[in-house]
């Protein structure tokens, strides 16, 4: 069955950088593109951007330009999201999810908790 | 501020059908496909609806979506209580380049 699974949760200081990974199972990975979305406490989904497993190309939600670079290890059939220079209001449950096509994300992970306290 | 307008919240009693409304505009409903998802607290969301009306694998057949112009509703015809969850539109947008949600809506089943 497919399955995403994320790395557990951390938390950040201002400034600093988070890396994300979500690990594929139970599909070709290459097949399908991932996507990350966001949720902060109390709040609504945000699409971060998607990256293209089969051919690298990625695409990020206009906020995140400069700060999130998205990739991939076929090897390990694994995703991984970096956000950098943390902000306080980046604290937020990241997911990482499989793109059937534009916005149809039908498997997601299971979530991770990002937290930035000084 | 979403670019996809949704109620906050909507209720209904059980047996009763419930719509959820998402309006949006020409760069993104009015020239894309809808896809509505749901989300039970301290869960991943769930795709319910994609292609504006077509239900996964799974969903029962009470939820269905339609779109009209720029808007787009998700109906849910004999309400359970164990739809009471969170439920979001979502769709991509041109003008932004991006994917774009709504703010969500929460349904309370009372």
């Amino acid at each position: 069955q497919v399955q995403l699974v994320q790395s557990g949760a951390e938390v950040k200081k201002p400034g600093a950088s988070v890396k994300v990974s979500c690990k594929a199972s139970g599909y070709t990975f290459t097949r399908y593109a991932i996507s990350w979305v966001r949720q902060a406490p109390g709040q609504g989904l945000e699409w971060m951007g998607w990256i293209s497993v089969y051919n690298g190309n990625t695409n990020h939600a206009q906020k995140f330009q400069g700060r999130v670079t998205m990739t991939t290890d076929t090897s390990t059939s694994t995703a991984y999201m970096e956000l950098r220079s943390l902000r306080f209001d980046d604290t937020a449950v990241y997911y990482c999810a499989r793109e059937v096509d534009i916005a149809r994300l039908d498997y997601w992970g299971q979530g991770m908790v990002v937290t930035v306290s000084s | 501020q979403s670019v996809l307008t949704q109620p906050p919240s909507a209720s209904g009693t059980p047996g009763q059908r419930v719509t959820i409304s998402c309006s949006g505009s020409s760069s993104n409903i009015g020239s894309k496909t809808v896809k509505w998802y749901q989300q039970f607290p301290g869960t991943a969301p769930k795709l319910l609806i994609y292609s504006n009306n077509q239900r996964p694998s799974g969903v029962p057949d009470r939820f269905s979506g339609s779109k009209s112009g720029t808007s787009a509703s998700l109906a849910i015809n004999g309400l359970h209580s164990e739809d009471e969850a969170d439920y979001y539109c979502a769709t991509w947008d041109d003008s932004l380049n991006g994917v774009v949600f709504g703010g969500g809506t929460k349904l309370t089943v009372l």
